[in-house]
């Protein structure tokens, strides 16, 4: 079936160093997203990627979509310690709105 | 105001209970999902409904049954009820228009003791 790796499972930046998580999927996608879940808290959607190569931008976060629809990354550059909680991507395939989770970037920020 | 909520929030009961967890959303859409997440924070669905019709059931034990009386409500009925059904429960809803990023309820924590 459908499986989707993601690292780093965790990641421990200073405040102000950039952060990068990285998703691959063992099929080709329809569109990923990226969700934020702040810890005890809820999975909150950040943004959906759909075109081969795209790239999005959220302030100081940058999404990007591999060109074989494939692989992901969330860049976030100057952390904050409001950034951290779990990064989590998560991808469907075909018309689906099934999405298939990702086991998340744990992210923690020293101030 | 809450856009998916879900009840109790906090579940304790002993082994071999039955218990149930509520979900509503407001927002209209058509389909609703319920996703386990472990200790180890993954998340995995489990059940999906399309206007009160299911159209996932992944390999989940036949003591979780999810009943959908409308398109705004999926509610979670767990039988006999076991040490491994710990975890997090997320009831969460979407509708395919762009973008469909799903809204997640705030969760249920169920501790089986």
């Amino acid at each position: 079936g459908q499986q989707v790796m993601q690292i780093p499972q965790y990641q421990h930046v200073q405040e102000g160093e950039d952060f990068t998580t990285y998703c691959n999927s063992s099929t080709t996608l329809s569109n990923i997203q990226w969700y934020k879940q702040r810890p005890g808290g809820h999975p909150v959607f950040l943004i959906q990627l759909v075109k081969s190569g795209e790239v999005k931008k959220q302030k100081r976060l940058t999404f990007q979509f591999g060109e074989a629809k494939k692989n992901s990354s969330l860049h976030i550059t100057a952390t904050q310690t409001t950034d951290v909680g779990t990064y989590f991507c998560a991808g469907s395939q075909g018309g689906s709105e099934k999405l298939v989770f990702g086991k998340g970037t744990k992210l923690t920020v020293n101030p | 105001d809450t856009a998916v909520s879900q009840t109790p929030k906090y579940l304790v009961t002993q082994m071999g209970n039955d218990k149930s967890i509520k979900c509503e959303q407001n927002l209209g859409h058509d389909t609703m999902y319920w996703y386990k997440q472990d200790s180890k924070k993954f998340l995995k669905i489990m059940f999906s409904y399309n206007n009160k019709e299911l159209i996932i059931n992944e390999t989940v034990p036949n003591r979780f049954s999810p009943k959908s009386p409308d398109k705004a409500h999926l509610n979670l009925h767990i039988n006999s009820l076991e040490l491994g059904d710990s975890a997090v429960y997320f009831c969460a809803s979407s509708q395919l228009r762009d973008p469909w990023g799903y809204t997640f309820g705030s969760g249920t924590r169920l501790t089986v003791v």
